[in-house]
């Protein structure tokens, strides 16, 4: 696999429901990113992880929100109780040292019902 | 707080024009540029990086500059073709102490007719 991965590609969920994103990246990148994006908008940066440690969390990142980085490799995002507001497209991007350029993922879209 | 502006938000044109979009800045502390394009529903493609220390890149018909001092940044498509309708984004990477963070315009949706 030459590129970023992310599952599910789409999912539904009612307000309340917890819900869990996966992201592979590309496998020698030591830097692992959470963006979400909403219709009309440009991608707003979440948190990002050097290896296993997470190193910035967005004031967007609320405390339902929780991100990690197990051994440095794949990354999950979690949302608990999930309201509307938190429907977007959530992309996971990786790259390689500092200044590196970002590969993306085709992204998670959210939809809470 | 680093800000991005893109500049037109929409742009639409017949296919073979040359085209010019604009990407501006705020802090010019920043370690690259990244120019992106998106497709409708997808993920983010990676078009062009330019390092804080470069003044352009090219990669086939698509040439982007960059001038730090002022803020700036160009993305210039030659002879568009319909396929090149998509959003295209720019992202500055942060210095300092938010290195590593990606900072978005809200992108130019560009058209191409036939």
């Amino acid at each position: 696999d030459t590129g970023v991965s992310q599952d599910p590609r789409h999912k539904i969920t009612k307000r309340g429901q917890n819900v869990t994103f996966r992201c592979d990246p590309i496998s020698e990148h030591n830097r692992l990113y959470w963006y979400r994006q909403t219709l009309g908008q440009g991608p707003e940066f979440l948190t990002y992880f050097q290896n296993e440690a997470q190193l910035e969390k967005s004031r967007l990142l609320s405390d339902r929100f929780s991100a990690e980085r197990p051994k440095g490799s794949f990354s999950t995002l979690e949302i608990q109780r999930t309201e509307q507001g938190d429907s977007a497209m959530y992309l996971c991007a990786s790259s390689l040292g500092l200044a590196g350029e970002l590969f993306f993922g085709e992204g998670s879209r959210l939809t809470v019902l | 707080k680093q800000e991005v502006t893109q500049i037109p938000a929409a742009l639409s044109v017949p296919e073979g024009e040359n085209l010019v979009l604009n990407c501006s800045f705020t802090d010019s502390a920043i370690y690259n540029l990244q120019w992106f394009r998106q497709d409708p529903g997808k993920g983010l493609t990676s078009l062009l990086l330019i390092q804080s220390s470069q003044r352009e890149q090219t990669s086939g018909r698509l040439n982007a500059s960059l001038d730090k001092s002022s803020g700036r940044s160009t993305l210039y498509i030659a002879a568009s073709q319909p396929g090149d309708s998509a959003t295209y984004l720019c992202a500055v990477q942060a210095g300092g102490t938010s290195y590593g963070k990606l900072t978005f315009g809200q992108g130019t949706i560009l058209t191409v007719h036939p």
